[in-house]
C-alpha cells in the first residue's frame, strides 16, 4: 500500500487569506499526482492531474505544483473565499496506474 | 447528462444481511472504482474493474464482493462477512490513464 500524506489536516483562514496545502508521496513508481476538491454534499471533482517533474498547473485562485524527484506537490488558493471551503485531497497513481491512492485530505474552512 | 449515479443515498442494513449498492455510469469509461470513507481515514480502495468482467481486489477487499457484467454497472455486495460494514462508499470511474477520476455522490451504509 504506498503512503499518500496530506498536511495539515485542517486549516481555517480568513477571506482574503492565501493558503497553500502539501501532498507527501514516494517518489518510485510515480505516474500522475490528482488534486481534488470535495465540497460536503457534493462529488469530488478533479482541479489537476499532473505528470512532470516541475509542472506547474493553474486554474483561476488555485495552482499546484509537482516535484517528483523529492514526492511532494503544493496546492495554492489566492484570496481564499467561502466558496473555497472544502477538503481537498491528492491522489498518486503509480506506474501501472491500475489505481489511484489518496490522502486523508485537508480540511480548508474560509470564513466572511 | 453524463456522469456516475449512485444508489441508494441512505441504506440501512440489519446485522447478518447482504446489500448491494448500485453504480452507474453513462460516460463510457473503461476502469471503475469502489472506495470507502471513515471518519479520520482517506479514501480506501476495495474493488476495481479496468474492463467488462474483469475486477481486481483493491487494499480492502475482504467481504465485498463485485460484478461487471456491463460496462455501465459496476454494483458492489456488502456481505454479512464484512465485519464493519458502517461507512461512507464513493464509486468513481476513469476513461484512461492521463485524466482524471469522476465520483458519485456516495452512500452512506449504516448497520443496525
Amino acid at each position: 500500500i504506498l503512503n499518500v500524506e496530506q498536511s495539515p489536516q485542517s486549516l481555517h483562514v480568513q477571506e482574503g487569506d492565501s493558503t497553500n496545502f502539501t501532498c507527501s508521496f514516494p517518489s518510485s513508481n510515480f505516474y500522475a499526482l490528482h488534486w481534488y476538491r470535495w465540497e460536503t454534499a457534493k462529488s469530488p471533482e478533479a482541479l489537476f492531474v499532473m505528470t512532470l517533474n516541475g509542472d506547474e498547473k493553474k486554474k483561476g485562485r488555485i495552482s499546484a505544483t509537482l516535484n517528483t524527484k523529492e514526492g511532494y506537490s503544493y496546492l495554492y488558493i489566492k484570496g481564499s473565499q467561502p466558496e473555497d471551503s472544502a477538503t481537498y485531497l491528492c491522489a498518486l497513481a503509480d506506474s501501472g496506474y491500475s489505481t489511484l491512492t489518496f490522502g486523508k485530505g485537508t480540511m480548508l474552512l474560509v470564513s466572511p | 447528462d453524463g456522469g456516475i449515479t449512485q444508489s441508494p443515498k441512505y441504506l440501512f442494513r440489519k446485522e447478518g444481511q447482504n446489500v448491494t449498492l448500485s453504480c452507474e455510469q453513462n460516460l463510457n469509461h473503461d476502469a471503475m472504482y469502489w472506495y470507502r470513507q471513515d471518519p479520520g481515514q482517506g479514501l480506501r480502495l476495495i474493488y476495481y474493474s479496468q474492463i467488462v468482467n474483469d475486477f481486481q481486489k483493491g487494499d480492502i477487499a475482504e467481504g465485498y464482493s463485485v460484478s461487471r457484467e456491463k460496462k455501465e454497472s459496476f454494483p458492489l455486495t456488502v456481505t454479512s462477512a464484512q465485519k464493519n460494514p458502517t461507512a461512507f462508499y464513493l464509486c468513481a470511474s476513469t476513461p484512461d490513464k492521463n485524466t482524471e477520476a469522476f465520483f458519485g455522490q456516495g452512500t452512506r451504509l449504516t448497520v443496525v
